[in-house]
């Protein structure tokens, strides 16, 4: 299994500001992958982290927006850039594990976002 | 696409009674089956999982079987606790060759004693 920590695990945020959120994974994993949950709602992937690589982004979410880095196997970063309300969220950061079949997906605490 | 469809919340259950929530999907091909769950305050936790048809998971009391000819997946406990009060999201994969998961709405379980 893999533990998954996250920093901060909340913030109150002014809007036009950034606010970048941390990763760590206790073992090396083959994908992270970066969620939003708004409130009451479901998970929605925002990208996949790649290692030395540039983040492989889902529809309607942008580099911009959402630049993320993953400097090695087992830390990763989502910044969120110029906010605005509408980012509240949660914020979650998932790994793949390398064993199981499938491969078991974990999952971080979340970072709970207010942008005021 | 693959997708999902859960059953809407919220559900409220007395101790000890029995939970059905519902699950079903539609997919290309044969995807992966998951339960989530998650409790208040905390991340997702994986509850249990199938890969093929018939498959049963299993875990903390919790059973879902893969049908395939239903295209469902649902998830049951005989005998609910408080401590189970959470919220379940129901997850199959895309069937892409990274195997991404998509969440449903999720239900959230309110059980009282």
């Amino acid at each position: 299994s893999a533990v998954i920590s996250q920093k901060p695990s909340r913030d109150i945020c002014q809007r036009g500001t950034s606010l970048t959120i941390q990763c760590q994974v206790d073992s090396q994993v083959t994908m992270m992958f970066w969620y939003r949950q708004q409130p009451g709602q479901s998970l929605t992937l925002i990208a996949t982290a790649n290692q030395g690589s540039e983040a492989t982004y889902e529809s309607g979410f942008v580099i911009d927006k959402f630049p993320i880095s993953r400097p090695n196997l087992t830390f990763s970063t989502l910044t969120v850039s110029n906010m605005s309300p509408e980012d509240s969220s949660i914020y979650l950061c998932s790994a793949r594990g390398t064993s199981g079949s499938p491969y078991e997906q974990y999952f971080g605490p979340g970072t709970r976002l207010t942008v005021t | 696409g693959n997708s999902v469809t859960q059953m809407e919340g919220p559900v409220t259950l007395s101790e000890e009674a029995f939970l059905t929530i519902n699950c079903t999907y539609t997919a290309t091909g044969y995807p992966s089956l998951f339960w989530y769950v998650q409790y208040p305050g905390e991340g997702l936790q994986l509850l249990l999982k199938a890969t093929k048809a018939d498959d049963k998971g299993s875990n903390k009391g919790f059973e879902a079987t893969y049908r395939k000819e239903t295209t469902s997946f649902h998830l049951e406990k005989g005998s609910v606790q408080v401590s189970d009060s959470a919220v379940y999201f129901c997850a199959p994969d895309d069937g892409g060759s990274q195997g991404n998961l998509i969440f449903g709405k999720g239900t959230k379980l309110s059980v009282k004693p």
